[in-house]
């Protein structure tokens, strides 16, 4: 069964540091996504991808956050300046409806 | 706007009986509605969802979820839990851009442990 991966499965950062959470979405698939889900709170939306641009993003993801879809296979989140409070696991996904989701990328920044 | 409520954070059942999760939402529009599952250290993974069709919806692992609009309700059951069955559920809306693609609403989880 088609699977998207995502890469690395866990990341720890300093503060203030870049980070690009990476993933590779179902091949055949058009829309791509990126949530989050801080420990002990619910998943949350971050943002929505859809031919090459920005379809959807909500009010955390602020101007430190960026998406990207550099070749034809990746698809990657970047936080600029990391903040204590962007640990989280971050969940990307791919499809219209009932999307797949990957695994994760548990980020931890200290 | 959209909204869900899962009314119990955590469910303990015993293997070999019914398994309840309950759920409500709230939506402007027609929902689409979902369940996922997250076992430990794993991704989310889809088990079943309606999508205006038929109001009971089947799903994978013996689950099923039945879509109630009078109570705005998508409530989860499996007749007989398996221990496979210990992992967080959560009930999401999903709503349609108007550009293209869905934004989906999560619940906040439910935590089933199954009891040998």
């Amino acid at each position: 069964e088609p699977e998207v991966t995502q890469t690395p499965s866990h990341q720890v950062t300093q503060m203030g540091q870049e980070v690009i959470l990476r993933c590779v979405p179902i091949s055949n698939h058009l829309y791509f996504y990126w949530y989050r889900q801080i420990l002990g709170q619910k998943v949350e939306f971050l943002v929505s991808f859809y031919n090459n641009e920005i379809s959807e993003k909500s009010e955390i993801f602020d101007d430190q956050f960026s998406v990207e879809r550099p070749d034809g296979s990746n698809f990657t989140l970047k936080i600029r300046s990391t903040k204590l409070e962007d640990s989280a696991m971050y969940f990307c996904a791919s499809g219209e409806y009932g999307y797949t989701f990957g695994s994760g990328t548990r980020l931890t920044v200290v | 706007a959209q909204s869900v409520t899962q009314l119990d954070s955590h469910v303990s059942v015993s293997e070999g009986t019914p398994v309840l999760l309950r759920c409500n939402y709230s939506s402007s529009y027609s929902p689409s509605l979902f369940w996922y599952v997250q076992h430990p250290n794993k991704g989310l993974q889809l088990l079943l969802k309606y999508t205006s069709a038929a109001t009971l919806v089947k799903g994978i692992n013996g689950f099923e979820a039945e879509f109630k609009k009078s109570e705005t309700s998508f409530h989860l059951t499996k007749p007989s839990a398996h221990m496979s069955d210990a992992a967080e559920y959560f009930c999401v809306v999903s709503v349609t851009f108007k550009a293209a693609g869905n934004k989906l609403t999560f619940g906040g989880g439910t935590r089933v442990l199954v009891k040998p």
